[in-house]
């Protein structure tokens, strides 16, 4: 095990809802990364988080948006919901930045969208 | 974001065989490259990774070889077990450190 926790396991939502979805890092792990991926796809970078602040976006639109707490857990949330977004999504935490060979993923959040 | 694609979406090798996964990139401004293993129920699980500065780095049965002439990446493993079936992704990273990029994966199935 990695030491990095996701809640919920699966998760079922319909369209036009919204999800939060958690993460906790493994610990000392200052900086958490978020992707989402498709089934039968390889992992698409959301957003990384370093020191509560986001670090770096990738090509998601603003209904995705993220936390980053003091104790470096995070939360991922996603605003009307479409079919699309159903994925795994994954978080990822490492030590610092740029430390991606110590990056750490979770065991994903099944989100699937109705 | 910039393309990041294998090759071969499987492959079947059998155990005790050397296995090869390819990787295609196009970004050259890339610098960094990590492969990742992905277990079925799991997230992804860093194996190897490489700068651009390098065209050859070996681990524990693993090497990657670089080729940023013709932007290639590969994933040699030696001895390949039961225990490596799985999805082997390839990644970029571009040198603003910020930024990730997955290919689709090759799916390795070992026959015992």
């Amino acid at each position: 095990e990695t030491g990095v926790t996701q809640s919920p396991t699966h998760l079922i939502k319909t369209r036009g809802q919204q999800v939060t979805l958690r993460c906790s890092s493994q610990s000392g792990h200052n900086t958490v990364s978020w992707y989402q991926q498709a089934l039968g796809q390889g992992p698409q970078f959301i957003f990384q988080y370093y020191r509560e602040e986001e670090n770096g976006r990738g090509n998601f639109p603003p209904r995705f948006s993220g936390l980053q707490f003091p104790n470096y857990s995070s939360e991922l949330n996603v605003n009307a919901l479409e079919l699309d977004d159903s994925a795994l999504y994954l978080c990822a935490s490492s030590l610092d930045l740029e430390k991606y060979n110590e990056q750490f993923f979770g065991p994903g959040t099944r989100l699937t969208v109705l | 974001g910039e393309s990041v694609g294998l090759h071969l979406p499987t492959l079947s090798v059998q155990e005790g065989d050397n296995s090869i996964i390819n990787c295609a990139y196009s970004n050259s401004a890339s610098d960094y490259f990590i492969w990742y293993k992905q277990e079925s129920g799991k997230g992804p699980q860093f194996i190897i990774d490489i700068r651009s500065n390098m065209d050859k780095r070996q681990g524990q049965r693993v090497t990657v070889l670089l080729n940023k002439t013709v932007k290639h990446l590969s994933l040699q493993i030696a001895a390949t077990q039961p225990g490596d079936s799985a999805v082997y992704f390839c990644a970029e990273i571009e040198n603003t450190g910020n930024q990730f990029y997955f290919g689709t994966g090759t799916s390795l199935t070992v026959i015992p």
